[in-house]
């Protein structure tokens, strides 16, 4: 079963530091892996998808990077914002004979102090 | 303006009351979710549709139920079988296939 998994569960910065967020997953066998923005009390934004045949991908500020072999992914944000200030949740997407799945890691919460 | 809405946003349960959260979405999407997020934890999956009148179990259906009479509506029933239901419901849909999933701003169910 696969389980996902993200380290720090939270993370404060002073405006500007770079971000690193940690996600691992156990089963490499994934199609893709998502990392998603979540505001309190809100729904879920996608940030990025990284296909399992890419190493990385980009937008504006933030980076994604994926080792399928060793189960890792990594967020970069850039020159952090208070608006940054959110949980950032990782997913790995799944074909299985069984049914497709989407499995979410337990967020890290950021916290970015002007 | 497209996008997904979930009623209410806030609801509150009786003990022994079945209670239904509403999801609708005009993206055309064929796939609806929906999740349940306890405080501090990650999403995890209730019920899953792939097609109107099809859907399927996900890792914790139990005291739930839901239907799939309509492409744009998967309401999701609470039913009194759920005996901590205190959480946050998310709502997504997708277009078919490993596709990003759409998400809906969410409902939080409380227990009287």
């Amino acid at each position: 079963k696969q389980e996902v998994t993200q380290i720090p569960a939270a993370l404060s910065v002073p405006e500007g530091e770079n971000l690193v967020l940690n996600c691992s997953f156990t089963d490499s066998a994934i199609y893709n892996l998502q990392w998603f923005r979540q505001d309190p009390g809100k729904g879920l934004t996608s940030l990025l998808l990284i296909q399992s045949s890419q190493r990385e991908q980009t937008s504006g500020r933030l980076n994604a990077s994926l080792d399928k072999s060793s189960g890792r992914s990594t967020l970069y944000i850039a020159a952090s914002q208070p608006g940054d200030s959110a949980t950032y949740l990782c997913a790995v997407y799944e074909i299985k004979a069984a049914g497709n799945k989407l499995t979410f890691g337990g967020g890290t919460r950021v916290l970015v102090k002007p | 303006d497209g996008g997904i809405t979930q009623s209410p946003k806030y609801l509150f349960r009786k003990e022994g009351q079945n209670v239904t959260l509403s999801c609708e979405q005009n993206l055309n999407h064929d796939a609806m979710y929906w999740y349940r997020q306890d405080p501090g934890q990650g999403l995890r999956l209730i019920y899953y549709s792939q097609i109107v009148n099809d859907f399927q179990k996900g890792d914790i259906a139990e005291g739930y139920s839901v239907s799939r009479e309509k492409k744009e509506s998967f309401p999701l029933t609470v039913t009194s079988a759920q005996k901590n239901p205190t959480a946050f419901y998310l709502c997504a849909s997708s277009p078919q296939g490993p596709r990003t999933q759409y998400f809906g701003p969410g409902t939080r169910l409380l227990v009287l």
